[in-house]
């Protein structure tokens, strides 16, 4: 089975922290993603990477950093978390051709 | 323009019922694929079922199925005899670009909620 694991469930963060959120996958997938899920705007894409060391914004990229140094870890940062950052984030990966994302079972963010 | 709308933000369904959830997607490309993925209190995402652009019959996956019209781009979800545990955010999700270089657009979700 496919397993995409995200290093907290629950976190909660000041305005200002710098916030590292990690997720990591055990099948060897090529890209991967982060996303943010907000109630009634579904899932937005923040970054994605189809390779180590690359990376693509999404559609929300402002106030976040990513980082794929492993093929398996894709971390995603908080430069300067701010109160609009407290979301649901959720963590994807995909092999080459695939037909579906495998998703991590999420990091809820607060940001006070 | 939004990629994926999905126009119910909720629904109600009598237990093993029929129920139809709406997507439709906008895009250019030839080729691109379209998903649905359940998502349940405990917040995980479980994919359902996939239909490719250039697929011609209708994606299944037992209880599911995609309702797939191409000209109308709708790419709707029917979930037959329906049960209590198909309570949950149902999202519509569309894979844009090739192989090596995917995007992935999702919908607003639609809370689907089984009466007993």
């Amino acid at each position: 089975d496919v397993k995409v694991t995200q290093s907290s469930r629950y976190l909660v963060k000041r305005t200002g922290e710098k916030v590292f959120l990690e997720c990591v996958q055990d099948m060897d997938h090529e890209n991967m993603f982060w996303y943010r899920q907000d109630p009634g705007l579904g899932l937005r894409l923040i970054y994605f990477s189809y390779d180590v060391k690359m990376k693509e914004k999404g559609d929300i990229p402002e106030g976040y950093s990513v980082s794929r140094e492993k093929k398996e870890r894709f971390s995603l940062i908080l430069e300067s978390a701010s109160t609009n950052q407290t979301s649901m984030y959720l963590c994807a990966s995909t092999p080459l051709g695939a037909d579906t994302q495998y998703f991590g079972p999420g990091t809820r963010l607060t940001v006070l | 323009a939004q990629k994926i709308t999905q126009t119910q933000p909720g629904m109600f369904v009598q237990e093993k019922e029929a129920v139809t959830l709406d997507c439709t997607y906008d895009t250019s490309d030839q080729s691109y694929g379209l998903f649905w993925y359940k998502q349940p209190s405990s917040g995980e995402m479980i994919f359902l079922i996939y239909q490719g652009s250039y697929d011609e019959q209708n994606a299944t996956e037992g209880r599911y199925s995609l309702n797939f019209q191409k000209a109308r781009k709708s790419a709707n979800l029917v979930i037959s005899a329906s049960q209590l545990g198909d309570s949950a955010m149902y999202f519509c999700a569309m894979r844009e670009g090739e192989y090596n270089f995917n995007k992935f657009y999702f919908g607003s979700g639609t809370k689907l909620n089984v009466k007993p």
